[in-house]
Parts: C-alpha cells; sequence; structure tokens
C-alpha cells in the first residue's frame, strides 16, 4: 500500500513554462513533506520542504502549495529551464520514518 | 568529503554470495537512514540509526539484511545469501537531528547475477 501517490508519472514542459507535479497522502500523521529532485546516478536532493500548518512555500522558482483538508501537495517550478530535467519525488515523514512517492521524470524542451 | 560517501558506487555478485555496503554520514549527524530504490521507483525505507541504536528496521525485507552503525558515525548495511530481487541501488542518508533535512548519498548499485 502505497503512503505517497504522485502524479504525473512523466511530464514534458516548454523552456518558460510552469511544472506541476502533485502527490496525495493519507495518513494524517504525516508532519513534514519535502520535495527531492535526483539526477540520473546521484542521490536524491532536497529541494524544497513544507510543514502541514503552512500552506504555501517559496523558494526562488520552486513552490510547494499544500492543501491540509484534501489532504494533497504540489511542486510548481517557475520559469523551467532544461536544467530542471531529472526526477522529482514528493515524501511525507512520520515518526522516524520518510515515505516516498514513485517520481515524476520531469523534462523541459529548449 | 562534507557530503555523504557510499561505497562501493557498484557491486556485481553472484546469487548466494554476502555483500557489504558502506556509508559515511555527514560528520555529526545524528541520524542515518538506509534505502532501497528499484529502477524507476521512489526510495523505499530499510532502517534508521540514531546514533549507533537502530531505533527501526521494520523496512528490511528479510532476515537476510542486517545494518549496523557501530560507533555511531559509519554504517554498513549487510545482504547475506543475496537473490536476484536484491538487485537495486542502495541509498544511505544522514541529517543532523532526528528528523529534517536529509543528505543523500549517490548510492551503491548492485547488481545479482
Amino acid at each position: 500500500q502505497q503512503q505517497v501517490k504522485q502524479s504525473p508519472q512523466s511530464l514534458i514542459v516548454q523552456k518558460g513554462g510552469i511544472s506541476i507535479i502533485n502527490c496525495a497522502y493519507e495518513n494524517t500523521a504525516f508532519d513534514y513533506f519535502p520535495w527531492y529532485q535526483q539526477f540520473p546516478g546521484k542521490g536524491p536532493a532536497l529541494l524544497i520542504a513544507i510543514r502541514p500548518d503552512v500552506s504555501e512555500k517559496k523558494e526562488g522558482r520552486f513552490t510547494i502549495s499544500f492543501n491540509k483538508s484534501a489532504k494533497q501537495f504540489s511542486l510548481h517550478i517557475m520559469d523551467s529551464q532544461p536544467g530542471d530535467s531529472a526526477t522529482y519525488f514528493c515524501a511525507a515523514y512520520n515518526f522516524n520514518k520518510f515515505y516516498f512517492g514513485s517520481g515524476t521524470k520531469l523534462n523541459v524542451k529548449p | 568529503g562534507a557530503g555523504v560517501s557510499q561505497s562501493p558506487r557498484y557491486k556485481v555478485a553472484k546469487r548466494g554470495q554476502d555483500v557489504a555496503l558502506r556509508c559515511d554520514p555527514i560528520s555529526g549527524h545524528v541520524s542515518l537512514f538506509w534505502y532501497q530504490q528499484a529502477l524507476g521507483q521512489g526510495p523505499e525505507f530499510l532502517t534508521y540509526f540514531q546514533n549507533e541504536a537502530q531505533l527501526d528496521k521494520s523496512g528490511l525485507p528479510s532476515d537476510r539484511f542486517f545494518a549496523e552503525r557501530p560507533e555511531g558515525s559509519v554504517s554498513t548495511l549487510k545482504i547475506q545469501r543475496t537473490q536476484q530481487e536484491d538487485s537495486a541501488v542502495y541509498l544511505c542518508a544522514s541529517s543532523p537531528a532526528d528528523w529534517g533535512p536529509q543528505h543523500f548519498g549517490d548510492g551503491t548499485r548492485l547488481s545479482i547475477l
């Protein structure tokens, strides 16, 4: 049973466009929601994270939107660049465990 | 280096052999996590250490998997009698506190023939 469901599986965006990746969860005990970026052959790298008492967090071109009542959160990448092409994972944390989504492979076309 | 270091980067073993994967966390990081990442999937939790104490090993898929962190720094993940389904990338992550931003290593890609 997957604790965190992520969509879409893959995404193609034109340079300068907005990339949107969505995640949903069921366990209301989750209390920390990070997003990771992973390039081939590398480990995931933390991009941005949010706690459930905040509805939005922005860092540069990256924004997390969090909807506690719907148990959903999303990553928005503004002004997407070819260098953003990577696999993105959402995650949720509770009691010493992180649960990861299945990943979204983003391709930003020049 | 300043990051999490894992070795070896690649490991090929024959089915039935034992393997040991090493993780050097960031110095001073209290928490250490091991994950298994299958091709095209997200990391899946295996086990968690706080200093030398293994506080959660609920993600270890079988008793063939064993992890230790005897002095609260370097950790080793051992897999005995390897099977083909053990083929995956094994990721290690460390964190300065008992939760919060995790810093991942680049993983060990394990292939079982």
